[in-house]
């Protein structure tokens, strides 16, 4: 199966300032990525899809703004968390969808201060 | 549209004793199911899928779980837990089993074994 690797697995940032995680398919050209928010104790959440070479499609309620997406290669996707604040802190854990289930990073712990 | 029902947030069970995680389902279509498993921290892995073949689906770590659709089920049993066990698991539909599908995660169930 597809392997995906995420970095950084943990962050911490001040209120403000934008942090940048990328999600990469090392094996499995990803045409399309999805990126899922948790917050603590509760399950997974669709952010958004990333659609390599195109713009990204957002969830209801998702600030395009706010989460920059950028999928520019077949490996390669990039969540910014722009002028992040302490709500923003959360797990966020990319996919990649294979031919028959999802493959997952192994997510990224933000906590913003 | 779909959507997943995990019927009970926390699960706790005795090590070596069976466990039944409850999952129903809604689906417009056929769906696939998944069950997932998280530890603290940590991505999801994969524990098995039903993508419309043999309804009873093994998984590893002795987990696996029955598709019935006359009951919009799809709970996951072990015969005996383990410790290593204790995580949180997540049931999951798909009304595609092609690419670029969109996942509809349950609210999670969290198991805990005791010795």
């Amino acid at each position: 199966g597809a392997v995906v690797s995420q970095h950084p697995s943990w962050v911490i940032c001040k209120s403000g300032t934008s942090v940048k995680i990328e999600c990469r398919s090392l094996d499995f050209q990803a045409t399309t990525m999805f990126w899922y928010r948790q917050f603590p104790k509760q399950s997974l959440m669709l952010m958004a899809t990333s659609n390599e070479g195109s713009k990204a499609t957002y969830e209801q309620g998702v600030e395009k703004d706010k989460f920059l997406i950028n999928h520019a290669s077949l490996t390669l996707s990039t969540l910014t968390v722009t002028s992040a604040h302490p709500e923003d802190s959360s797990f966020y854990i990319c996919s990649v969808q294979g031919v028959t289930e999802a493959f997952f990073g192994q997510g990224t712990r933000l906590t913003v201060v | 549209a779909q959507s997943v029902t995990q019927l009970d947030s926390h699960v706790s069970v005795s090590e070596g004793t069976p466990v039944l995680l409850r999952c129903n389902y809604s689906s417009s279509y056929s769906p696939s199911l998944f069950w997932y498993v998280q530890h603290p921290n940590k991505g999801l892995q994969l524990l098995l899928k039903y993508t419309s073949a043999a309804t009873l689906v093994k998984g590893i770590n002795g987990f696996e779980a029955e598709f019935k659709k006359s009951e919009t089920s799809f709970h996951l049993t072990k015969p005996s837990a383990h410790m290593s066990d204790a995580a949180e698991y997540f049931c999951v539909v798909s009304e595609s089993s092609g690419t670029a599908s969109k996942l509809t995660f349950g609210t999670g169930t969290r198991l805990q074994v005791t010795l």
